[in-house]
């Protein structure tokens, strides 16, 4: 067990439809990474939080957005889903801000389904 | 500049043989070198992770063999083992953007 949480674990919707996902970092983590993991792409970066603030942005649509909060969970927010959006979402925590190399701890992720 | 090339995309390997996954990167910047495994329905979870300054390094069956002239390193499961048979990820960072590069990814499976 690493320590952080998702939730839900599992998740079916339509396309169109909005969906939250929810992460809580380790205790005394700084970080949140949320990162979109598919058959054919592997993981792929979507954004990092360090201490309530946006860090940095990768892959993620303008369809997609995500906040952490003061007790630093985060949450992923997922807009107009397509099918391509089916995919299992990982939220990881690290430390500090990232900036030099260090742990990051994987949640046991949220699998998204869109009919 | 960003990418990490992970080979091969599988592997079969019998029962107490050795099981060998090579990454390639780019970015001399790189100085983290992690390797996860990831099981069926569950996260990645870190295995073992290296530093430029060093060329190897050990945990139990698990070995990072790293070259930095080549910009490549490995990861050596010795004696493997059923239990071993997961999906293995290597990442290298940080990248611009303070996050981690993975790999595609390795399936391997560990006939008994």
């Amino acid at each position: 067990d690493s320590g952080v949480t998702q939730t839900p674990k599992h998740l079916i919707t339509a396309t169109g439809q909005r969906v939250t996902l929810r992460c809580s970092p380790r205790s005394g983590d700084l970080s949140v990474y949320w990162y979109q993991q598919s058959l054919d792409q592997g993981l792929q970066f979507l954004i990092h939080y360090y201490n309530g603030e946006e860090r940095a942005k990768g892959n993620i649509l303008e369809r997609f957005s995500a906040q952490q909060f003061p007790d630093l969970h985060s949450e992923l927010n997922l807009s107009s889903l397509e099918l391509g959006d089916s995919a299992l979402y990982f939220c990881a925590s690290s430390v500090g801000s990232g900036s030099r190399q260090e742990t990051q701890y994987f949640g046991p992720g949220t699998r998204l389904l869109v009919l | 500049q960003q990418q990490v090339k992970q080979s091969p995309q599988s592997l079969i390997v019998q029962k107490g043989g050795i099981s060998i996954i090579n990454c390639a990167y780019e970015n001399t910047a790189f100085d983290y070198f992690p390797w996860y495994q990831q099981f069926p329905g569950k996260g990645p979870a870190l295995l073992i992770a290296i530093r430029p300054d060093v060329s190897e390094k050990k945990e139990g069956r698990f070995t990072i063999s790293f070259n930095k002239s080549a910009k490549q390193f490995s990861l050596h499961i010795m004696d493997s083992q059923p239990g071993d048979s997961a999906t293995y990820f290597c990442a290298a960072g940080p990248g611009s953007q303070g996050n981690l590069i993975f790999g595609k990814g390795t399936k391997l499976s560990v006939k008994p």
